[in-house]
């Protein structure tokens, strides 16, 4: 069965400082990965995803993820995070040829001024 | 605004009540997901519709809930026989089925069960 770890429940940093944010999986098979945020008040949004291909994948905002298969990791990093980064963030995995997600229990970024 | 809308946005609702929530997903986007959410976890999913078709429920959909999608466009999720535990936040996301794999999820309607 599949399931994904976010070990980090509150990652606090300070502005311009550079994050990681955590997540593991486990699956058996081949796994498509997400990150999906969500604002103060607003609904969960795709920030990357990984479907094959590059294991390095960016979004347009400065965030980037490297899957990792030997480890079974997903990590998300911004090398300079701003206030508007707040918010939190999930990670999630889709076994290949499955429709659904599975969501880690997410990670609250919170942007010390 | 196209973007995945859901009905109502809260509910409040006496234990025993049974209650309905609607979801409206992007135009033409044949895939339709109901999640649940509780505090401090992240989204599970609870059942997937292709068009019309409900091709998958999670064990977590207890004969209680029941979900439909008549005429593959909008999407209702019952609840009958509410139960405190049933308090949480029932998320729907919808995707074109185009090999995006990118599901678009509305913002959410919050049930709370007294």
């Amino acid at each position: 069965a599949q399931s994904v770890t976010q070990l980090d429940s509150q990652v606090p940093v300070f502005e311009e400082a550079p994050v990681e944010l955590r997540c593991n999986y486990s699956s058996s098979v081949s796994v498509y990965l997400f990150w999906y945020v969500q604002y103060p008040n607003q609904g969960l949004q795709l920030l990357l995803k990984y479907l094959s291909g590059s294991t390095l994948v960016k979004s347009i905002n400065g965030f980037e993820a490297e899957f990792n298969k030997s480890q079974t990791s997903f990590h998300l990093r911004k090398p300079s995070v701003h206030i508007s980064d707040t918010a939190e963030y999930f990670c999630a995995v889709s076994e290949d040829g499955a429709n659904n997600l599975f969501f880690g229990t997410g990670t609250r970024l919170t942007v010390i001024p | 605004d196209t973007g995945v809308s859901q009905n109502p946005r809260h509910k409040i609702t006496k234990r025993g009540q049974n209650v309905t929530f609607r979801c409206d997903p992007i135009s033409e986007h044949n895939r339709l997901y109901w999640y649940r959410q509780t505090l401090g976890q992240g989204p599970e999913f609870l059942t997937y519709f292709q068009n019309e078709a409900q091709l998958e429920k999670s064990r977590l959909l207890s004969d209680r809930f029941s979900a439909e999608r008549p005429k593959g466009s909008f999407s209702t999720l019952e609840i009958q026989r509410t139960e405190q535990g049933d308090s949480a936040m029932y998320l729907c996301a919808s995707e074109g089925g185009t090999g995006s794999y990118e599901q678009y999820f509305g913002p959410g309607t919050r049930l709370t069960v007294t």
